[in-house]
């Protein structure tokens, strides 16, 4: 079966440091990669996307950027987290034939 | 692009019917899709439709009009697990790999 990890599962920062989330997919080869932002109450915010190794689409200019060295491997980077980084971070895989979207736990981003 | 809207709370009592309206505008839609997730957790599938028409899963069904771009969720027999935040999502051609969820509606069961 499929299995999607994210860590950390928590993270303080502080403003101006920099940021390194990783995600990784398991049973499943070639999968579509997405990196959701969610705010406190609020709705997700589709960040990246990735159809395959190297390709990455972005949704929103930001200071993040998105990297996918493996197949099954998804990375959210910052040089230098804001404020408004804050939120919860979530990594999400789709096969490529079927509509259902499969979210990782998440991770729990707090820059100070 | 896309956008979608739903109401942003709903409350109901154990036992009871409720219904989350979600309305979209897309270009060349594919589908809608229904999340459920609960505080502190991510989001977890509930339905897919395709196609004009209501989808049953258990106490979950899911309705679709693509003609007035407007579909819902109804929970039936309504328990306190169900107290969480259930999103509506699009898929349309041009974007088909991505998925663009609506801004959620929080359901609140009470006893």
């Amino acid at each position: 079966s499929q299995t999607i990890h994210q860590w950390p599962a928590t993270l303080v920062q502080p403003v101006g440091s920099p940021l390194s989330l990783e995600c990784t997919v398991e049973g499943t080869s070639n999968p579509n990669l997405y990196w959701y932002r969610q705010a406190a109450g609020r709705g997700l915010q589709l960040l990246f996307y990735s159809v395959g190794i190297g390709q990455i689409s972005s949704e929103v200019p930001q200071n993040l950027s998105a990297s996918r060295p493996q197949d099954r491997q998804f990375i959210l980077s910052s040089k230098k987290l804001l404020l408004s980084d804050s939120g919860f971070y979530l990594c999400a895989w789709r096969d490529r034939v079927g509509d259902t979207q499969y979210f990782g736990p998440g991770t729990r981003l707090t820059v100070l | 692009g896309q956008s979608l809207e739903q109401p942003s709370e709903v409350t109901a009592v154990e036992g009871a019917i409720v219904q989350i309206n979600c309305t979209y505008q897309t270009s060349g839609f594919y589908g809608l899709s229904w999340y459920q997730q609960h505080d502190g957790g991510a989001p977890t599938f509930l339905s897919y439709n395709g196609l004009d028409g209501l989808e049953e899963t258990g106490r979950f069904s899911s309705f679709l009009s693509r003609s007035d771009s407007y579909g819902y969720l109804l929970l039936q027999e309504l328990q306190m697990k169900d107290s969480a935040s259930y999103f509506c999502a699009v898929r349309d051609r041009r974007g088909f790999q991505k998925l663009v969820f609506g801004t959620g509606t929080r359901l609140l069961v009470s006893p």
